[in-house]
């Protein structure tokens, strides 16, 4: 129930390309639905997140889609750069409670 | 600048030692995190606190012990009685226990047990 599963656990992308992170969660008490970033040796970073009374957000090249009914959502990352490439996170929240999946490392070849 | 500042960075402890890492935050964030990240696991709470004084045990509480003196430090003490506490330790902050999903991280201590 309070599980959030998260795919694929790399991806390789070309430049250009628009790489998609898939995450699933259980528990329909959720109500944030945020998606970190994090650099090697860094801490992670909040990047983008959604509230499930939308379907989508977009911000930047960075679009968040949401599938209330079937309890996923998706970062989708459009003319993925080099610089893009990182660990990816996405995440269930409400209240005090936060839960990770277990992270998607990108990488963007050049 | 506010933040939350780590250290040290790289930690290397001897079996048997406890060792303490320091979390500090000028963001006046009331509540404070520990999580543990190891490669494939993402990341596992160990404690957190949402006020001055009082802490709760996280996951994968074991082995660590903290304190909350003040409102902007959140120390975590990784004992000797922590079997496997070779890992990267990631403090983070929120405004309260509402706005849990928007953590701010610090840039992480890499503790190597040799």
């Amino acid at each position: 129930q309070q599980q959030v599963k998260q795919s694929p656990q790399s991806l390789i992308v070309q430049k250009g390309g628009i790489p998609i992170i898939n995450c699933a969660y259980e528990n329909t008490a959720f109500d944030y639905f945020p998606w970190y970033q994090q650099f090697p040796g860094k801490g992670p970073a909040l990047l983008i997140a959604i509230r499930p009374d939308v379907s989508e957000k977009k911000e930047g090249r960075f679009t968040i889609s949401f599938n209330k009914s079937a309890k996923q959502f998706s970062l989708h990352i459009m003319d993925s750069q080099p610089g893009d490439s990182a660990t990816y996170f996405c995440a269930a929240s409400k209240d005090d409670k936060i839960i990770f999946g277990k992270g998607t490392r990108l990488h963007i070849l050049p | 600048d506010g933040g939350i500042t780590q250290s040290p960075k790289y930690l290397f402890r001897k079996e048997g030692q406890n060792v303490t890492l320091s979390c500090e935050q000028n963001l006046n964030h009331d509540a404070m995190y520990w999580y543990r990240q190891d490669p494939g696991q993402g990341l596992r709470l160990i404690y957190y606190s949402q006020i001055v004084n009082d802490f709760q045990k996280g996951d994968i509480a074991e082995g660590y012990s903290v304190s909350r003196e003040k409102k902007e430090s959140f120390p975590l003490t990784v004992t000797s009685a922590q079997k496997n506490p070779t890992a990267f330790y990631l403090c983070a902050s929120t405004l309260d226990r509402a706005y849990t999903g928007e953590l701010f991280f610090g840039e992480g201590s890499r503790l190597t047990v040799l």
